[in-house]
Parts: C-alpha cells; sequence; structure tokens
C-alpha cells in the first residue's frame, strides 16, 4: 500500500526544546517537501529535497533543519530557535523536479503544540 | 512575488447547488495550476490540475478553468452533496515555488 506517512499525529514541545518529525514515503518519490500550515492560511514551503543528500531552503526555513540520508524519508526538526513552531506540518512528495511541475502527494500531517 | 487569493473565505450551500470558488493570482507567469482538498485536520489530496497551455480540466462532478491573462481560476462543483464539505486549496506553480491560497471552507448542508 503505497503512502506518504507522518508521525507523530501530535507533538508537544517545551520551551527550548528541539523536536524532530518524521515523513516517510514508498512511492519512490525523488523529491520531498515540507510545509507550515497555519490557521486560516495557506501551506508555507519550509525546505525540499529533490534528491538524495541535497535539499534547498523554501520561504520560511529560519529555525528549522532538514537531512535526506535516504530516499524514502525527510526528517524535520524544529529548533529552539523557532520562536512560534506552533502550527500544523505537512510533508509532500512528487516524482522529482522542480517544485509543482508534478503533482505533489500529501501526508497526513503533524500538530505540533508548545507547552 | 507570487500571490494567490481565494474568495469567499468560507461558503455554505444547500445540498444539491451548483456552487463556484474562485482563485486569482498576481502573477500570470504560471506553470500550472492546483486545486486540492483538505478535510479537517488532514492531508490535502490533489483534485484537479491544469497546465498553463490549458484553459478547463474536468473530473467527475468538478470542473477547474483557467484563465492566466487575468489571473484567475474557478472550481465548479455540481450537484453539491454533504461529503463534498471541506476546505479547497488553490496553488499555482511559478518560478520553481507551488505557491498556495488561504482556502475556501464549503460546508453543503443535507
Amino acid at each position: 500500500d503505497g503512502g506518504i506517512t507522518q508521525s507523530p499525529k501530535y507533538l508537544f514541545r517545551k520551551e527550548g526544546q528541539n523536536v524532530t518529525l518524521s515523513c516517510e514515503q514508498n512511492l519512490n518519490h525523488d523529491a520531498m517537501y515540507w510545509y507550515r500550515q497555519d490557521p486560516g492560511q495557506g501551506l508555507r514551503l519550509i525546505y525540499y529535497s529533490q534528491i538524495v543528500n541535497d535539499f534547498q531552503k523554501g520561504d520560511i526555513a529560519e529555525g528549522y533543519s532538514v537531512s535526506r540520508e535516504k530516499k524514502e524519508s525527510f526528517p524535520l526538526t524544529v529548533t529552539s530557535a523557532q520562536k512560534n513552531p506552533t502550527a500544523f506540518y505537512l510533508c509532500a512528495s512528487s516524482i522529482g523536479g522542480t517544485p509543482g511541475v508534478e503533482t505533489q502527494y500529501f501526508g497526513p500531517g503533524t500538530r505540533l503544540l508548545v507547552l | 512575488k507570487q500571490e494567490v487569493t481565494q474568495i469567499p473565505a468560507a461558503l455554505s450551500v444547500p445540498e444539491g447547488e451548483n456552487l463556484v470558488l474562485n482563485c486569482s493570482f498576481t502573477d500570470s507567469a504560471i506553470y500550472n495550476l492546483q486545486w486540492f482538498r483538505q478535510d479537517p485536520g488532514k492531508g490535502l489530496t490533489s483534485l484537479l490540475l491544469i497546465q498553463s497551455s490549458q484553459r478547463e480540466q474536468t473530473s467527475g462532478r468538478l470542473n477547474a478553468s483557467l484563465d492566466k491573462s487575468s489571473g484567475r481560476s474557478t472550481l465548479y462543483i455540481a450537484a453539491s452533496q454533504p461529503g463534498d464539505s471541506a476546505t479547497y486549496l488553490c496553488a499555482v506553480t511559478s518560478g520553481s515555488r507551488l505557491t498556495f491560497g488561504e482556502g475556501t471552507q464549503l460546508t453543503v448542508n443535507p
């Protein structure tokens, strides 16, 4: 059953703590993306990766970091430098190439809350 | 910088009604435009993708049109059903970015 999985569904962060959101896909897609969604707003691109061991900053990368050591996995770390991390985080993947050229497939999302 | 706006922000209609959702964008140099559906607390599902050279795309009761020169797209939903209740997001690809609108929250009442 192919798709994108994100875990956990809910994540709580304490002040000054780094937390990591997981994203895994078994679609054999080259490209993967992380978006942030705030209430009543559209999605904003945090980071994207078009190939293993390579990634680029999106529009709101400050306070976040990523890695792409395997084709299937693209974890996102929300660092303590991100002062307003409460949001819904969505991971997506596509066959490859420039973001948006191919249809992106989205995971179910992780809701991050600050304690 | 590309900006995408969706009107209205929320819409409530009775079951069976035909309806139109609107999307506008500021930079007409787009590669494509996509419409997505998002259920509460869930990820996005792609509904329709219109290439910049196309005028419209249809899938079942959904029809999306694109007027690139005026920076507008519409999503037409025929014979709406309660199961259509969701947030509908429009997104355009330009300059290697996918830029999203804020979405229209649709409620179809039985």
